[in-house]
This record gives C-alpha cells, structure tokens and sequence, in this order.
C-alpha cells in the first residue's frame, strides 16, 4: 500500500534552516509528481511547493519562493523539503502528497502524516 | 493567483440530514477542482476530483457538481464519521490553491 512518512521537523530559531525529507513506498515513485502543503496551527491548508515527476520542474507559493526548495531522489523514493531563512510564519504541520495520476493532474490521492515545523527564538 | 471561497465556514446539521457546501473561484477554472475531507489530528483526505468524480473508495453519498467558477459538494445522507472540515481546491494552473474551509459540526 501507498506509504508517505515525512521527517525532519522540529523547533528552529528564526533566520535558521531545516530540511524536510519524505520517504515513499508503496508505488512507482519516479513516476509521480509530489507536492508539499503545509497548516499552520488551527489554520486551514496551504499548498507549498509542487515538483514534477523526473524533478524538471518545480513550482513554488509566493510566501516560500526563493527561501525554499523541492527536490527529489528517485534512486531513493525520497522527497525533499530545503526551507532556508525561516520565519514565525512558516510554522506548521507539513505534509508532502502524490498526485493521483501519471500525467501530473494538481489532486493529491495519498498524504503523510505531517511533520512539525516550528520557527521560535 | 486564483482565490477559492467556501461558504459556509461552519455549518451544523444532523446525522440523516443533506448538507451542501459551496466553493467558488476568482476566475474560470473549468471542472478543476478537487474536494477533501480532513478530521482533527489527520492528513486530509481526496473525496472528489475533477469536480465530480469520485475518489475510489469513497462513500457514494458524496457527490460533487459545477464548472466554471461555481461548485458544490454534497453529502446526501450525513453519517456520524462525516463530522469533519471539508476543503476545496482548484487545479486548473501550476500553482493550486484551497479554499479557506468549511467546518461540519454535529447539532
């Protein structure tokens, strides 16, 4: 079965950075796109960050652009999450998901538990 | 970007009653649109896309209808596991966006 188990987060003072990994099993990983939605607090959702499914290209929120970046390794089923320059506002539960098809469709069919980011001095 | 705008936010109702909830978009996002459910502490979860199909395995109580910038969801027959916050999502460009959500209470 489809598993997506997300690591990394922890308390990080602001101006620091953390790096967020996503480890999949379950489907054909390099096949997929995978995407990075965050929820801060009693909030509601907030997509991140997208990447296709050969990593050739990414997209990013405006809130995260040029601090933060998606990769992937497809030799390891592996998703990652680089957030530099951190802010109180970037405090969260980040999920990483799938996208439901092959050919890059933006629904998200398959989500992690969430790891939790927290940017406090 | 596109913004997506849920109404109600919260809503109350019954187990056995038809709850519809409402999603509209800033601009035309034809049948883009996805609808999950999320329950406290948990990763939401995919109930609809393409505005009205039906993720496998969901309930077929749940059913989704629009295009354009107008969607709703619908659940015909709530259950007690359907207590839940209910968003949706356009998926129209490269950068999707939710609506702000929309918490179903039990009365």
């Amino acid at each position: 079965q489809v598993q997506l188990v997300e690591s990394g987060g922890g308390v990080v003072q602001p101006g620091r950075s953390l790096r967020l990994s996503c480890a999949a099993s379950g489907f054909t990983f390099s096949s997929y796109g995978m995407y990075w939605v965050r929820q801060a607090p009693g909030k509601g959702l907030e997509w991140v960050a997208v990447i296709s499914y050969d990593g050739s290209n990414k997209n990013y929120a405006d809130a995260v652009k040029g601090r933060f970046t998606i990769s992937r390794d497809n030799s390891k089923n592996t998703l990652y999450l680089q957030m530099n320059s951190l802010r109180a506002g970037d405090t969260a539960v980040y999920y990483c998901a799938k996208d439901r098809v092959v050919i890059q469709s933006y629904y998200l069919d398959y989500w992690g538990q969430g790891t939790l980011v927290t940017v406090s001095s | 970007d596109i913004q997506m705008t849920q109404s109600p936010s919260s809503v109350s109702a019954s187990v056995g009653d038809r709850v519809t909830i409402t999603c509209r978009a800033s601009q035309g996002i034809s049948s883009w649109l996805a609808w999950y459910q999320q329950k406290p502490g948990k990763a939401p979860k995919l109930l609809i896309y393409a505005a009205s199909s039906l993720q496998s395995g969901v309930p077929s109580r749940f059913s989704g209808s629009g295009s354009g910038t107008d969607f709703t969801l619908t659940i015909s027959s709530l259950q007690p596991e359907d207590f839940a916050t209910y968003y949706c999502q356009q998926a129209n460009n490269f950068l999707p966006t939710f609506g702000q959500g929309t918490k179903l209470e039990i009365k």
